[in-house]
C-alpha cells in the first residue's frame, strides 16, 4: 500500500473557480504534513505546511484530518498563475513521502 | 543567497559507467535527502542523512550510494548505472528531518542512462 495517495487529476478549472485537492496517508504515526507546488518539472517549492488546527494563507487553505488520515488543499478564486502540479508530502519517522501530484490548469 | 545546488544539471551516460551527482547547500542544514521523480510514481526518497556521517535508506535505495563527510555536501553515487535509473533527481535539505521544517530543493538533475 502506498504511503501517500493523491488523485493525479488533471483539474481544468476556469479563472475564479474554487478547487480542492485531497491526499490520504496510510501511517497513523506520520508527524508533519505539507503541500508543495511544482512548475513544469522544476524543483518543488513549499506552498504551505498543514497543521492540525488548519491554516490559511490568502486564497489557500490547508486542513488535516488525523482521524481519517487525509490532508486537503483548497484554492479559492483561482488565478492563471496557479496552474502547476500540487504535491502533498508526509513526514514519517524522518522520511518524507510524496504523493504523485495533482495537475491543475486554470483556464482564462 | 540561500540555496541547494546540484551538478550536473543534465547527464547522458551509458550502462555501467560510474557517475556522481553532487549536491551542496549553504544553509547549515542538518538534514539532506535525495529523490527521484518518475511519471506516475511521483517523488520517491532514495537516501537521507540526518547529519554528518549519518545516512539512511529511503524508499528506493537499490543501485545508489551516498556519503555525508561534510555538513554541506551530500553526493549521490551510481556505481553501475542502468537504464531504469533514467530519471529526474532532486537533492533537498532542511534544518532537520523532524517537525515542520521546510525542505529546500535543488534545481534537479536529468539523468539518461543508455
Amino acid at each position: 500500500r502506498k504511503e501517500v495517495e493523491q488523485d493525479p487529476g488533471p483539474f481544468n478549472v476556469p479563472e475564479g473557480a474554487t478547487v480542492a485537492f485531497n491526499c490520504t496517508y496510510s501511517n497513523s504515526a506520520s508527524q508533519s504534513f505539507f503541500w508543495y507546488r511544482q512548475d513544469c518539472r522544476k524543483e518543488p517549492k513549499l506552498l504551505m505546511s498543514v497543521y492540525s488546527s488548519g491554516n490559511e494563507d490568502g486564497r489557500f487553505t490547508a486542513q488535516l484530518n488525523r482521524a481519517s488520515q487525509y490532508i486537503s488543499l483548497l484554492i479559492r478564486d483561482s488565478k492563471l498563475s496557479d496552474s502547476a502540479t500540487y504535491l502533498c508530502a508526509v513526514n514519517t519517522g524522518n522520511q518524507f513521502y510524496f504523493g504523485t501530484g495533482t495537475s491543475l490548469t486554470v483556464i482564462p | 543567497e540561500a540555496q541547494v545546488t546540484q551538478n550536473p544539471r543534465y547527464l547522458i551516460t551509458v550502462t555501467g559507467k560510474k557517475l556522481t551527482v553532487t549536491c551542496s547547500q549553504n544553509m547549515n542544514h542538518e538534514y539532506m535527502s535525495w529523490y527521484r521523480q518518475d511519471p506516475g510514481l511521483g517523488l520517491r526518497q532514495i537516501y537521507y542523512s540526518m547529519n554528518v556521517e549519518v545516512t539512511d535508506k529511503g524508499d528506493v535505495p537499490e543501485g545508489y550510494k551516498v556519503s555525508r563527510k561534510e555538513k554541506r555536501n551530500f553526493p549521490l553515487i551510481l556505481e553501475s548505472p542502468s537504464p531504469n535509473q533514467t530519471s529526474l533527481y532532486f537533492c533537498a535539505s532542511s534544518l532537520n528531518g523532524v517537525s515542520y521544517n521546510e525542505q529546500f530543493f535543488g534545481p534537479g538533475t536529468r539523468l539518461t542512462v543508455l
